[in-house]
């Protein structure tokens, strides 16, 4: 089973600035590598997939990048509606796995 | 309009079984392989189960396998997911999701609870 493992656990970002959230694979997925949203009593939504194309009507200021092993989720200047929890998740072979998550909360 | 809306969540006893439904509508639902995904309380994401669009193939997550079975009647759009033999770390909302890879498109869940 490939672990994946989220980085930080909880990040406190200011709205407008950056936030990077890392994603650390055990064995290489390639680029098979999604991000999702879920908000509070909301069901998760797909943000990137491929490690770095951007979903259906999901704005530029979400990018991701990485493969093998290594990748990132970038929040270019942070709105109000991106406090959420973020996760990642393989989907290289079987079984498919996420991360623990993120939480990106307002500092 | 795409839609995913699952149903048969509830209380059951430990040991005992539930079934889940996925409704699909809005979209061609016998061209894409699905999921169940769960989330226990306060919990992350969990991947459970995966069949492909033909049922030609299934897939389960240890925690899950030879107590759930994911299925689907693609002439009635819909999925399923058999739960027998319930315990208590099974408490979660289960999501039915489309794959084409990633996890496209949610529904918005049922919560199962397992508890005497």
């Amino acid at each position: 089973e490939i672990v994946m493992t989220q980085s930080p656990a909880t990040l406190s970002v200011s709205p407008g600035e950056r936030a990077t959230l890392s994603c650390r694979a055990s064995q290489s997925v390639s680029s098979n590598l999604g991000w999702y949203q879920q908000k509070p009593g909301q069901a998760p939504r797909l943000l990137i997939y491929g490690a770095s194309t951007r979903a259906t009507d999901i704005p530029a200021r979400f990018s991701g990048s990485g493969s093998g092993t290594e990748f990132t989720l970038t929040i270019s200047s942070l709105q109000s509606e991106d406090f959420a929890f973020y996760y990642c998740q393989h989907y290289s072979s079987w079984p498919r796995t996420f991360g623990q998550g993120t939480k990106v909360e307002i500092k | 309009e795409m839609q995913l809306v699952e149903s048969g969540g509830g209380l059951v006893r430990p040991g005992g079984s539930l079934r889940l439904s996925c409704a699909a509508s809005g979209f061609t639902f016998s061209s894409y392989s699905m999921n169940w995904v769960r989330q226990a309380p306060g919990k992350g994401l969990e991947w459970v189960a995966y069949i492909t669009s033909s049922s030609s193939a299934t897939y389960y997550a240890d925690s899950v396998k030879g107590r759930l079975t994911i299925s689907r009647d693609n002439a009635q759009n819909s999925l399923y997911l058999q739960m027998n033999s319930l315990r208590d770390e099974d408490t979660a909302v289960y999501y039915c999701a489309r794959s084409t890879g990633p996890l496209d498109f949610w529904g918005q869940g049922t919560l199962v609870t397992v508890s005497s």
